[in-house]
């Protein structure tokens, strides 16, 4: 089982807000870090330390933490935005494993 | 430009190894962590192990003990050796840049395991 939870599937009306979060205790000391996934693709890195974005992925996707949840938001929904979405970040019982969470379906309505 | 190629996935029988390669261009293996991670038809992601620029490594407990991470410095070379391999190793294998976060993955081998 994983030590990072997700909810499985999240939906979201075109143009609006969403929030995916990732509960785990190693949260409270290590940032999560978000991968978007679409269908037969790699995943790609979206949000990593505290708000970060990699170059080319836009603005409306922004990150942010608190005790033990890390959330996703994504500000003005768009279709192209539908995908899986994973956290990352290090186990809770010591600072060389990495766990991912078990994966959120995002679904642009 | 970072790229990171895989190879070397397949249809093995139960029991029987692999090994995985991902050569990678723009930057350097060695001064760098890597990683790979799996994902099983239908499934999410699974980080499976990770070598530090200075030589340690790491496995998920699923792997551990029959699996291998190494790199060739001289080929900017990732490698994964899979021994003793398992239905439940069936799954396409990512290779990862590990900043703390994977900034850089490649497309993917993917691995069968099946008699």
């Amino acid at each position: 089982s994983s030590e990072l939870t997700q909810d499985p599937a999240v939906s979201v009306a075109l143009g609006q807000t969403v929030r995916i979060t990732c509960q785990g205790d190693s949260l409270r000391t290590y940032y999560a870090s978000w991968y978007q996934q679409k269908p037969g693709q790699a995943p790609v890195l979206v949000i990593y330390g505290k708000n970060n974005r990699p170059s080319g992925i836009p603005d409306r996707f922004s990150g942010s933490s608190s005790g033990n949840t890390a959330s996703l938001t994504i500000t003005g929904a768009q279709a192209e935005d539908e995908a899986d979405y994973y956290c990352n970040s290090r186990d809770s019982t010591g600072n060389h494993l990495r766990v991912f969470g078990g994966g959120t379906k995002l679904t642009v309505l | 430009e970072v790229q990171l190629v895989e190879s070397g996935g397949g249809l093995i029988q139960p029991g029987g190894s692999l090994r995985l390669s991902c050569a990678a261009s723009g930057f350097t293996v060695s001064d760098n962590y890597m990683s790979w991670v799996r994902q099983a038809p239908g499934k999410g992601l699974e980080w499976v192990s990770v070598i530090y620029s200075g030589g340690r490594t790491y496995y998920a407990d699923s792997v551990k003990g029959r699996f291998t991470i190494s790199r060739d410095n001289s080929k900017n070379t990732l490698y994964l050796q899979m021994n003793s391999l398992r239905a439940e190793d069936t799954a396409v294998y990512y290779c990862a840049r590990d900043v703390t976060y994977f900034d850089y993955w490649g497309q993917g081998t993917l691995v069968t395991v099946s008699s």
